[in-house]
């Protein structure tokens, strides 16, 4: 069964403007961890923000924040104020109890001037 | 900061050859993995290894192994490349749970 699930596979931002990036999971773990990872063109695969299972409070980083509704095991990420430079993919990821991550399919964001 | 090389960037190679992809992590974490990735199919685990000559595989290890004979460094090995094995390759490591990554090899296979 698939662990992560990206429904949006493009998704389009006026610059300037916040953009909310879906993710939900499945597990049935009480303890796990949640990531974005960004990947530009040039492929490499960045870390943008953490979600600890038992945190109460919502991840923030910067520009980042991660949007997490534990009842309906949801994970989203909120961009705000978008930059050109934020077009790339974005991938949601999970670790579960035994440390074995899982990746989505990933959204490929643009940013239109 | 977090530093994950891989040695190539991008690789050319020909069908039946044996090709090495190298990873080095120099922050002495213990678990290293490699992915490959394929458009609309997301990162798939090759395999992982959690400690110096250990290694599990992961989801889809057919036509690869692995090595990890000194800590920072773990090797995928392609044992005869075949054209399927066409790819982007990730490696990553792991330190306080969090998946930190390298630049990525792009592997052609002709």
């Amino acid at each position: 069964a698939q662990k992560i699930t990206q429904t949006q596979p493009g998704m389009f931002v006026q610059e300037k403007e916040a953009v909310t990036l879906d993710c939900t999971y499945d597990t049935s773990d009480q303890s796990y961890g949640l990531f974005w990872y960004k990947q530009p063109s040039s492929g490499e695969m960045i870390f943008l923000i953490y979600q600890g299972s038992y945190d109460e409070q919502n991840a923030t980083e910067g520009r980042y924040s991660l949007n997490f509704q534990k009842a309906r095991k949801s994970a989203n990420l909120v961009i705000s104020a978008s930059q050109l430079g934020d077009s790339a993919m974005y991938f949601c990821a999970m670790r579960d109890t035994g440390n074995q991550f899982y990746f989505g399919t990933g959204t490929s964001l643009t940013v239109i001037p | 900061d977090v530093k994950v090389t891989q040695s190539s960037r991008y690789l050319v190679k020909r069908t039946g050859e044996k090709v090495f992809l190298e990873c080095v992590q120099d922050m002495d974490h213990e678990n290293m993995f490699w992915y490959r990735q394929d458009p609309g199919l997301g990162l798939r685990l090759i395999y992982f290894s959690y400690d110096v000559k250990m290694k599990e595989k992961g989801d889809i290890p057919e036509g690869y192994s692995v090595s990890r004979e000194k800590k920072e460094r773990f090797s995928l090995i392609l044992e005869s490349a075949s054209t399927n094995q066409t790819s982007m390759y990730l490696c990553a490591s792991t330190r306080e749970n969090i998946q930190y990554f390298g630049a990525g090899t792009r592997l052609s296979v002709l």
